[in-house]
């Protein structure tokens, strides 16, 4: 079945910069890579997806970029803020996984103001 | 979109009781899932649930220790039987509608004494 590693766990950067987290997978039918924040307390919420048609998507601040080859796609957020801060979660699904979700680990994002 | 109402929020149990958490969806759905989650941690799949059949536990996972119940397309239970402190966690239910988003409730924090 589908697995899901996302690296690091946890990602300190000073507030202004970039952040990367990087997420594989090993079902080569997944087709759909989801991203989800969850701040402290709170539940996930997605903040952007990318299904297996396209290698970018952008939205303001944050982008994702997906590799099929290398079946690996990223998160990347530009002049990261305080309320950036949170832990993000990766998932990939596609008929592999009967659809539903396989989840990354997570990433414990840390702005330094 | 899909809006999730989970119950209770938090409880602090005594050991060797149950505890039944609440889901209710305001639209109807084939799949509920069922998570667990320690603070700052990865999501862990407990079961699927579908409407009209058995829920489906992932592995470390055993009905009668998680009996869940599915009456509806817009319901579902989750029961914590006999409680121990290591049951102490962050309950959550979801809803993905097949290879899209997933809603998540907001969680129910529970702590075993």
């Amino acid at each position: 079945g589908e697995n899901v590693e996302q690296h690091p766990s946890t990602l300190s950067v000073q507030e202004g910069d970039s952040a990367v987290i990087k997420c594989t997978y090993s079902d080569s039918a997944s087709n759909y890579f989801p991203w989800y924040k969850q701040e402290l307390g709170k539940r996930p919420q997605l903040i952007i997806d990318i299904r297996s048609n396209v290698g970018e998507k952008k939205d303001q601040r944050i982008a994702v970029t997906l590799n099929k080859t290398a079946k690996h796609f990223s998160l990347h957020i530009t002049e990261t803020q305080p309320e950036d801060s949170a832990v993000y979660f990766c998932a990939a699904a596609g008929r592999g996984s009967n659809y539903q979700l396989i989840w990354g680990a997570g990433t414990k994002l840390i702005i330094k103001p | 979109s899909a809006v999730i109402s989970q119950k209770p929020s938090r409880d602090i149990c005594q050991r060797g009781t149950s505890l039944t958490i609440q889901c209710q969806v305001d639209s109807q759905v084939t799949m509920m899932f069922w998570y667990r989650q320690q603070p700052g941690q990865s999501l862990t799949l407990i079961a699927t649930a579908n409407q009209g059949s058995e829920a489906t536990y992932e592995s470390g996972f055993v009905i009668d220790k998680f009996p869940i119940s599915r009456p509806n397309l817009t319901f579902s239970t989750l029961t914590v039987s006999n409680m121990s402190p290591e049951d102490s966690s962050i309950y959550l239910c979801s809803v993905d509608i097949r290879n899209t988003e997933a809603f998540f409730g907001q969680g129910t924090r529970l702590t075993v004494v």
